[in-house]
Parts: structure tokens; sequence; C-alpha cells
């Protein structure tokens, strides 16, 4: 399975400012996938990170808010912009390995970002 | 955004019960996945199945894809306290932007 590092882990944010949630894992990987998690809540996709180009965003979120950089096949990184109470919430992300037509998708240990 | 419907919510069983839960969606996928999360942790994969009726083991679970390709099943066998946790099963679409629908989750507490 692919080792994911997440930075920060967690951090408090002052409402208005942005955060850059870094994601780097030790092999390349095809997919990047970035989640979002409120608390007691599942998992809703954000976004997929393609690498060179505009990430995939699922309805709900936009570019502006979130933007996502992918420049190869082990980074990328995931802004909240703007920050506000409601962004509260642990931030994934997630990569997918494939054999053959086989895939699993593993997660990095999350940011818990809290805004005031 | 979608997600995938999971049941029961939460459970609290002893020390020693087999424990069932189940995910069901209206579209069908081609690959399902079932995972624990710990507090404070990203999910962790626990089992991947890849083909309609099978069934998979790890250890003390076993999971399986349903025959419609609609829907999946884990169990744990003779539960421990470690078993805690929150389980999530997660579906891989099959056409269009290929992506992973979570479920709503299952939160397992057990009783010692």
């Amino acid at each position: 399975s692919a080792v994911i590092s997440q930075k920060p882990s967690r951090d408090i944010c002052q409402r208005g400012t942005s955060l850059t949630i870094q994601c780097q894992v030790d092999s390349q990987v095809t997919m990047m996938f970035w989640y979002r998690q409120q608390p007691g809540q599942s998992l809703t996709l954000i976004a997929t990170a393609n690498q060179g180009s505009e990430a995939t965003y699922e309805s709900g979120f936009v570019i502006d808010k979130f933007p996502i950089s992918r420049p190869n096949l082990t980074f990328s990184t995931l802004t909240v912009s703007n920050m506000s109470p409601e962004d509260s919430s642990i931030y994934l992300c997630s990569v997918e390995n494939s054999w053959g037509a086989d895939t699993e998708a593993f997660f990095g240990q999350g940011t818990r970002l809290t805004v005031v | 955004g979608q997600q995938l419907n999971q049941s029961p919510q939460s459970m609290f069983i002893q020390e020693g019960e087999d424990v069932s839960m189940n995910c069901t969606s209206s579209s069908i996928f081609n690959t399902w996945l079932w995972y624990k999360q710990d507090p404070g942790e990203g999910p962790v994969l626990l089992i991947a199945l890849y083909k309609a009726g099978e069934l998979t083991s790890n250890g003390r679970l076993t999971a399986q894809f349903g025959t419609t390709r609609k829907d999946s099943f884990l169990n744990i066998s003779a539960s421990i306290p470690s078993d805690v946790g929150i389980y999530f099963c997660a579906g891989r679409t099959t056409s269009g932007t290929y992506k992973y629908i979570f479920g709503t989750g299952t939160r397992l507490k057990v009783l010692a």
C-alpha cells in the first residue's frame, strides 16, 4: 500500500485567511483525491486532483474556494480559501493504487482544521 | 454529495459477539472497499472486493460483494474492544470520472 504524508495534521486558523494542505505519496500514483469529513459525518469528495491539468470538482465545490495543485504524480496541495467557521472539518488526501483492473484507495491521516 | 446507505448507523455489542453491517446503492459498482476509522486518524482499508458474489476474509473480518453489484456486507466475528470505531463502505463508480462514493458509516461500540 502507498504511504501518504499529509501536513499539517491540524491547525487553528482565523476566519478570512487561507490554509494550504500538502499531500506527499511515497510512490507515483495515477489518481489523487481530496475529501472533507465534517464532525461525525462521512467522507465527501471535494475533487479529483489531475496531474498537469485543472482538478475535477464535485457538485458544491468550486475552484475559487478550494484551489488544488498537482505538479507531479506524488504530490498535491489543497487550499481552503477565505475560511469561515463552516470550513472547520477534517480534510483527507486519498490515492488510488491499481493492479490491472483491480484498484484500492488509501488515505492520509487527515488535517483537522478549526476556523475561529 | 452522493452517499451510500449504510446500516445500522450505530450498534453496541458485547465482546465476543458477531457483528454484521451492510451497504446499499442505487447504482452498480465494480469495486467495493471497506474501511475502519479510529478517532483522529484517516480511514484504514480492511477489505477490497472486485467481483459480484465474491467473499473475502481478513482475519476475523469477512466481506461480500453482492450479486446485484449494488450492495456489500461486512461481518466481524468474535468482536473485541479494539474493534471500536467507525466502519465505512465505499464503491468505485463504473463510468465517467472514476471516483469512490462513501457510505454513511456504522459506529461500533463494544462492551467488555
